[in-house]
This record gives structure tokens, C-alpha cells and sequence, in this order.
């Protein structure tokens, strides 16, 4: 049981230049989230899916796309890399309804990605 | 407008000693909360949690306590030990399909 796994876990890209972040859970959870965090700043929200074919914007959605085509992936896609999008990046997922009291997220060890 | 908001960006404890971290709320609606534990190069990872039903829960070296009247939940951690040295998370939730909220973090230190 691998629990959540991302990959790279690091890369450099050019100013627009596009990219796939990966993501994969074994656990069977129907639930993913990706989160990017900035230096001194919290997890802020990209994307999230409640289900396979189901997704929905977070905080900061620009820039970004997300599919889900199976339970198991819930890939990220930069189009045209800008140094703004500079961050690590942390996928994770959870088993039970968004906001229900037993509402953990299991988080993936994240991509360090920087734009130049 | 921040709705989880963890104040101490860092705190720095001698081991053995008691750590408290904080965390203030401004949505009343947030009605599950949660700390999670971040170490460098990795994914955070879940730590222990609260429902606004209750106003403690301990599990270990862990307690967190939560004072819904003035919208502030705490982290003790004791004692502390230098494994503890970290980021902590706090997060929140409101019933409903909404995703977890999540404060800045703050950096502990346990210094042995």
C-alpha cells in the first residue's frame, strides 16, 4: 500500500512551457485535492475531485487543469509555466465525504516545482 | 480574508517542556478541526483531531482543545521532544461538500 504518490518530485521548467503534474492513490478514495504551497504561506487549495469525471476550482485555479478519468489518478496540468506558479505542489486524498467528521486528508510527499 | 489563522509563524521549545500552538477561526459553520504535522521534503500528515461537539481530545503526548465561544482551538504537545520539531497545520471544515481550510502553519523547534 503506497498510500499517495506524486511525481517528479522535482523540475524546472521555462516561462511557458507545459507540464503533467502526477498523481496516484491506491487506497480507493473517492475524494483528491491538489494543494500548492508557497514559502511562510499555508496549503492553498487548487483543485479538487469528488469522484472519477467530477472536478471543481479551488482558491487558485488559474493556470491550471485537472481530469480525473479513474478513482486512482487525479493528474495536474500547467500550460504555459509563468515564475508565479513556482511552488511545491502536494496532491492528497481522503475516503470519506468532503467535510464529514472524519474528514482526513492523506497528503502525497509533493513536487518542488520551479519556473525560470 | 484568512479564515484559519495560525498568529506564531514559529515557536522554539526546550524538550521535555510543554508546546502550545494556536489557532484562531473566523467561520462558525466549521463544525470539524484538525492539526497535521509537515517535516521538510515531505507531505503533511494527519495529527489529530476535534469535532465542535467536543472540547477536548488527547491522544498521547497530544491534546488539542477547542473553545468554540472564542473560535480558538489549541495544540498541547507534552513533553515536547526534538522528533516534534516540524510545522503544524491546523484545518478546519464545515459540514457539507467543502474541502478542509487550512492556517499558515507554524514552525516548531524543540531544542534539545
Amino acid at each position: 500500500n503506497a498510500g499517495v504518490t506524486q511525481t517528479p518530485k522535482f523540475r524546472i521548467l521555462k516561462i511557458g512551457q507545459s507540464m503533467t503534474l502526477q498523481c496516484a492513490q491506491d487506497m480507493n478514495h473517492n475524494y483528491m485535492y491538489w494543494y500548492r504551497q508557497d514559502p511562510g504561506m499555508g496549503l492553498k487549495l487548487i483543485y479538487y475531485s469528488v469522484g472519477a469525471g467530477i472536478t471543481d476550482k479551488g482558491e487558485v485555479p488559474n493556470g491550471y487543469n485537472v481530469s480525473r478519468s479513474t478513482t486512482e489518478d487525479f493528474p495536474l496540468r500547467l500550460e504555459l509555466a509563468a515564475p508565479s506558479q513556482t511552488s511545491v505542489y502536494f496532491c492528497a486524498s481522503s475516503g470519506v465525504r468532503l467535510g464529514a467528521s472524519t474528514d482526513t486528508q492523506y497528503f502525497g510527499p509533493g513536487t518542488r516545482l520551479t519556473v525560470l | 480574508d484568512q479564515q484559519v489563522k495560525q498568529n506564531s509563524p514559529s515557536l522554539s521549545v526546550q524538550e521535555g517542556r510543554i508546546s502550545i500552538l494556536n489557532c484562531d477561526y473566523t467561520n462558525s459553520m466549521f463544525d470539524y478541526f484538525l492539526w497535521y504535522k509537515k517535516y521538510p521534503a515531505e507531505g503533511p500528515t494527519f495529527l489529530i483531531s476535534i469535532s465542535s461537539i467536543k472540547d477536548k481530545n488527547e491522544d498521547g503526548r497530544f491534546t488539542v482543545f477547542l473553545n468554540k465561544s472564542a473560535k480558538h482551538l489549541s495544540l498541547h504537545i507534552v513533553p515536547s521532544q526534538p522528533g516534534d520539531s516540524a510545522v503544524y497545520f491546523c484545518a478546519a471544515s464545515v459540514p457539507g461538500n467543502t474541502p478542509l481550510v487550512f492556517g499558515k502553519g507554524t514552525r516548531l523547534s524543540v531544542i534539545a
